[in-house]
Formats: C-alpha cells, structure tokens, sequence
C-alpha cells in the first residue's frame, strides 16, 4: 500500500539550478498539496491542486511552480534555486469528502548551496 | 480566516505522566478537526480525528473531543511512553484547504 511517494528523497542543489519534485499518490484523491516545512515555522503551504489539470496558489508559492497532469501525479518545480528554498517539502492528497484527511508523503530534503 | 493555534513547547515528561496538549480554532461553518504525529525524519501521520462537535477521536491511548462551545480540540494521554516522543500538530479542515498549529514537540524521558 503505497500511499503517497516522493521522489527524489534528498537532494543538494547549487544556487540557480533547476530541479523537480515528483509526487505520486494511489489512492485516487481529486485534492493534492505541496507544503514546506522549516524550524519554527510550521507547516506553509506552497501550491495545490483539486483536480487533474487544475493549480493553485498556496501561503508561499514564488520561487515554485506546479503541474498536475494525470491525477496520480503533482510535480513541484524549482526554476532557479535559492538558499532560502532550503527545507524539507511534504506532499500530501485528500479525498474530497469534507470529513477526510490529508496524507502525506515522507518528505524530500532539499539543500540549496 | 480559518486558523489553529496550539499550544507552544517545547514539552518534557517523564514516562508515565499525563499529557495535555492544548487546541483551539477559528473557523466557519463546521469544520473537521484532526490531529497529527510527526517521528523524526518522518512525514506526519493522522493520529486521530473527529468530524462533528463532541465527537472524541482516539488512537494509541490518546484523545481529543471536539468543543465547539470552547472552540477546542486539547490532545491527552494518561500516561506517556517514550515511544510518544515527536511533534504534534492540531488541524482543521475547511472546504478543500487544511490549516495546521506550528507544532508542539513532546520529549518523553524514562
């Protein structure tokens, strides 16, 4: 039972690289979401999705883009990395019943130099 | 606009204590209420939920009941573990966006 998976895990990038977090989810959830988390700062929400083809903007979208193709997938695009981009991303997928609950993934740790 | 705020820490008990993590929200209309773990190096995991006022979720020896007079969602425990060490978050879901407290480290020493 998969759940949600994110790819890469870890990664280390230098500052103005580009890269792309891959979100995937099996359970079939209209609803898809890209948070960072930081120390002391909770959980901010960056971008998310409530359905194939559809994006929004979260708390702390800039630096960030998003696409959602299929709906199993919510990819998160980082067009030219910054130092303050350093931090820990969680993607997460909810059922559109309004009583259910986020799912997350374990997260990717990203380091920008 | 719909929030959560929690109670800071972080917080410290010796095994065996009692735990009460304090929760109170603002939202509009009726809102479902959750609250997550997080271990270390983890992502977060649903620990319980509840989806209508004085409905009390429970899991692994903790609960939490949903006071809509209080506007509250405080999380207990009757006796730690160490095992309970991590962070805990209180949420609430509104529509289609979930709004989360800044998170309470529990330390839990033998």
């Amino acid at each position: 039972n998969a759940g949600v998976t994110q790819t890469p895990k870890f990664r280390v990038l230098k500052t103005g690289q580009s890269m792309t977090l891959l979100c995937a989810q099996d359970m079939n959830h209209e609803y898809m979401y890209w948070y960072r988390q930081d120390p002391g700062m909770g959980l901010r929400l960056i971008h998310y999705s409530v359905g194939e083809g559809t994006t929004a903007k979260g708390e702390v979208p800039d630096g960030y883009n998003v696409s959602r193709l299929k709906k199993q997938n919510f990819l998160l695009g980082l067009e030219s990395a910054a130092p303050s981009q350093t931090s820990v991303y969680f993607c997460a997928s909810s059922p559109t019943l309004p009583t259910g609950e986020l799912f997350f993934g374990e997260g990717s740790r990203l380091t920008v130099l | 606009g719909d929030s959560v705020t929690q109670m800071e820490g972080p917080v410290t008990l010796s095994e065996e204590a009692f735990l009460t993590i304090n929760c109170t929200y603002t939202a509009t209309g009726y809102p479902s209420l959750f609250w997550y773990v997080q271990y270390p190096g983890e992502g977060l995991q649903l620990l319980l939920k509840a989806t209508k006022a004085d409905d009390k979720g429970s899991n692994k020896g903790f609960e939490a009941t949903y006071r809509k007079e209080t506007t509250s969602f405080h999380l207990e425990k009757g006796s730690v573990q160490v095992s309970d060490s991590a962070v805990y978050f209180c949420a609430l879901r509104g529509g289609n966006q979930f709004y989360f407290g800044t998170g309470t480290s529990l330390t839990v020493i033998p």
